[in-house]
């Protein structure tokens, strides 16, 4: 399909992993990227992956790409409350838009 | 610098009311875009530019227009409001192209209410 897909919700408790889950469409985007949201704002970018990268690691973010299953995650490590917000990820398409996911809504439970 | 700015912040029309939310950037960007952000929706590209006098359609453009006359500013346009308008506008923009690790960098929305 057209769509890049995310699940809508997450839960997690205060200090455990989260593991966000997209999958992509288009197998031409060059990168891939994490943006996040926080309440009443726009968006910031997070992380980004090249396309000929199977893993990135940042402090706490770990993002793992399968390109064969067009499969981005993000995983952030040692989840604080402080994380709480909604993340999209987002491919590069033909001509340079930028499309986004539906957005995950990250709740971290202390 | 003040990087994306969106006027008005939030703004109640009525159906078949026209109005422009503005947007410039201050970052000498040659990509602008507009979204829309509706609940599980996520961001739908509305129109988007890569330079100025250059602008294209993004997944939703039908109901909006947009022009690129300078290279900061880059408005958005509603001829006839309709209800299925109301809904939280993005204004973004990119040093270079997406494609090329251009981070995209966020206006702080535009709340828009159609009744």
């Amino acid at each position: 399909g057209e769509d890049v897909e995310q699940s809508l919700f997450l839960s997690v408790r205060e200090g455990d992993s989260s593991v966000i889950n997209c999958t992509y469409t288009d197998s031409s985007s060059t990168y891939l990227y994490w943006y996040k949201q926080e309440p009443g704002a726009g968006l910031q970018l997070l992380t980004y992956i090249f396309s000929n990268m199977d893993m990135k690691q940042d402090q706490r973010l770990t993002v793992l790409l399968n390109k064969k299953d067009k499969h981005l995650s993000l995983r952030i490590a040692d989840t604080q409350t402080g994380d709480s917000a909604i993340y999209f990820c987002a491919e590069t398409r033909r001509g340079g838009k930028l499309i986004f996911g539906q957005g995950t809504e990250l709740s971290v439970k202390p | 610098n003040a990087g994306v700015t969106q006027t008005p912040k939030f703004q109640v029309l009525k159906t078949g009311q026209s109005m422009t939310l503005q947007c410039a950037q201050d970052m000498n960007h040659e990509y602008m875009s507009w979204y829309r952000q509706d609940p599980g929706m996520g961001l739908r590209l509305i129109h988007y530019s890569v330079g100025a006098g250059i602008t294209d359609q993004g997944e939703v453009p039908n109901g909006y227009n947009v022009s690129r006359s300078t290279t900061e500013d880059f408005p958005l346009r509603l001829l006839s409001a309709a209800p299925s308008q109301t809904s939280v506008y993005f204004c973004a923009s990119s040093r270079r192209l997406a494609e090329n690790t251009g981070e995209l960098f966020f206006g702080e929305g535009s709340r828009l209410t159609v009744l």
